[in-house]
């Protein structure tokens, strides 16, 4: 049972594009939403997280879309560079200390074009 | 500060043996995770531990594999008798606490092959 689903697995952006990056949960005890970016060969690192009580979140050129009744969530790079190609992965734990793990969607490798 | 390191960042070894893979957290931090990294899985949630208390280990995927956290820092997880199909990227990573919205600090990994 998967319970964190993302889409597409792939992605080709041009520099300055839109990249956009969905992912949807089934289970509404999640509170708690990161992404995480991760380059070949390193492990990956902590980009942006939102909680439920908001609908959107923006850090730079990156901001997370929350939609909660519809149990979605996504995550927009504004003017995307060609530094910004990774993998990117969606997550959802149990946050306020009753589970400390992280669900993991597959990742989505993100090419973009110069 | 140092972050989270893992030893070896390589391993290659026969199926049936054992190996040992380890993991050196971010001083202070109190939890600690291991994770598998199979090409397009994604990463999966083996195993974690918080200060003293006991690991939960609900990811493990199967009794081969287990691991220990000795004096509440260094984190050496065992898979005995691998198989094929345990070859993987092996993560760690630790946060100050095992609350799940505290930031996972991940180590490199330890890429595993079994031959």
């Amino acid at each position: 049972q998967q319970q964190v689903k993302q889409s597409p697995q792939s992605l080709i952006v041009q520099k300055g594009g839109i990249s956009i990056i969905n992912c949807a949960y089934e289970n509404t005890a999640f509170d708690y939403f990161p992404w995480y970016q991760q380059f070949p060969g390193k492990g990956p690192a902590l980009l942006i997280a939102i909680r439920p009580d908001v609908s959107e979140k923006k850090e730079g050129r990156f901001t997370i879309s929350f939609n909660k009744s519809a149990k979605q969530f996504s995550l927009h790079i504004m003017d995307s560079q060609p530094g910004d190609s990774a993998t990117y992965f969606c997550a959802a734990s149990f946050g306020g200390g009753s589970q400390g793990n992280l669900i993991f969607g597959k990742g989505t490798k993100l090419s973009v074009k110069p | 500060g140092a972050g989270v390191s893992q030893s070896p960042s390589n391993k290659v070894t026969e199926k049936g043996k054992d190996v040992e893979l380890r993991c050196d957290p971010i001083s202070g931090h109190t939890a600690l995770y291991w994770y598998r990294q199979s090409l397009g899985q994604g990463l999966e949630f083996l195993i974690y531990f918080q200060g003293n208390s006991a690991p939960d280990k609900s990811g493990l995927p199967s009794d081969r594999f287990s691991a220990e956290r000795t004096g509440g820092s260094v984190s050496t997880l065992t898979i005995q008798r691998t198989q094929q199909e345990d070859s993987a990227v092996y993560l760690c990573a630790s946060s100050l606490v095992w609350d799940g919205s505290y930031e996972q600090y991940f180590g490199p990994g330890t890429r595993l092959t079994v031959t």
